[in-house]
């Protein structure tokens, strides 16, 4: 079974930092890129950030884009987010979520990095 | 930036109808274009990817179609459980963008 599970997450004044972790398990984590995405209170799906499954390559939305680093250990199953520079906009439930990797179908093999697994979320608040 | 923009922003139908939700993009994504479900308190669902194939465990009942930059879901016949927030979601050279969401709502 396949699980994602965040942590991290709490209140931190503006201007400060935070790391967020994602611990996964249920498949094998180094063949599957990951991504963050946020969700502002009341407010819709933000996609942040993602990184390779060797984790040798790394893309950012233009909203985060020197302020947050996305990273991961594939010994240790898990990706993080280093929150820096943190503002009161950044206030969030963030989401680690696994991407779907290939399909096959009736055509042959084909890429895919949609989101097929998303763990329960961690609140991160920024406040002062 | 690729814009998506759903409609309705609210649904209100009853169980048992056909419920048709839109997306459109601001320029083509060609055909890679996701639906997501979210109920009240939890995350994200994955639907619908690549713009017409069910993820594993979607009932048949919903089905994806479009092109470019016009989609839509379709949900043939709603279950109680099917009132939601359904996101669309585009992704070109890994920059996401999602659309602002419809709720479907017990009319």
């Amino acid at each position: 079974e396949v699980q994602l599970l965040e942590s991290g997450g709490g209140l931190v004044q503006p201007g400060g930092s935070l790391r967020l972790s994602c611990a996964v398990s249920g498949f094998t984590f180094s063949s599957y890129a990951m991504s963050w995405v946020r969700q502002a209170p009341g407010k819709g799906l933000e996609w942040v950030s993602g990184i390779s499954g060797r984790g040798d390559n790394t893309y950012y939305a233009d909203s985060v884009k020197g302020r947050l680093s996305i990273s991961r250990d594939n010994s240790k199953n898990t990706v993080y987010l280093q929150m820096n520079s943190l503002r009161a906009e950044d206030t969030a439930v963030y989401y680690c979520a696994k991407v779907l990797g290939y399909y096959y179908d009736s055509s042959g093999y084909h890429p895919n990095n949609d989101f097929d697994y998303w763990g329960q979320g961690t609140l991160v608040t920024v406040s002062s | 930036e690729i814009v998506l923009t759903q409609s309705p922003a609210t649904l209100s139908l009853s169980p048992g109808d056909r419920a048709t939700l839109s997306c459109r993009a601001s320029q083509s994504v060609s055909s890679y274009l996701a639906w997501y479900q979210q109920r009240p308190g939890q995350a994200p669902r994955l639907l619908i990817y690549d713009t017409s194939n069910r993820a594993t465990g979607i009932p048949a009942r919903f089905s994806g179609s479009g092109s470019g930059t016009d989609f839509t879901l379709a949900i043939s016949s709603l279950e109680p459980e099917d009132f939601a927030v359904y996101y669309c979601q585009q992704r070109t050279n890994w920059q996401y963008t999602f659309g602002q969401g419809t709720k479907l709502e017990i009319k």
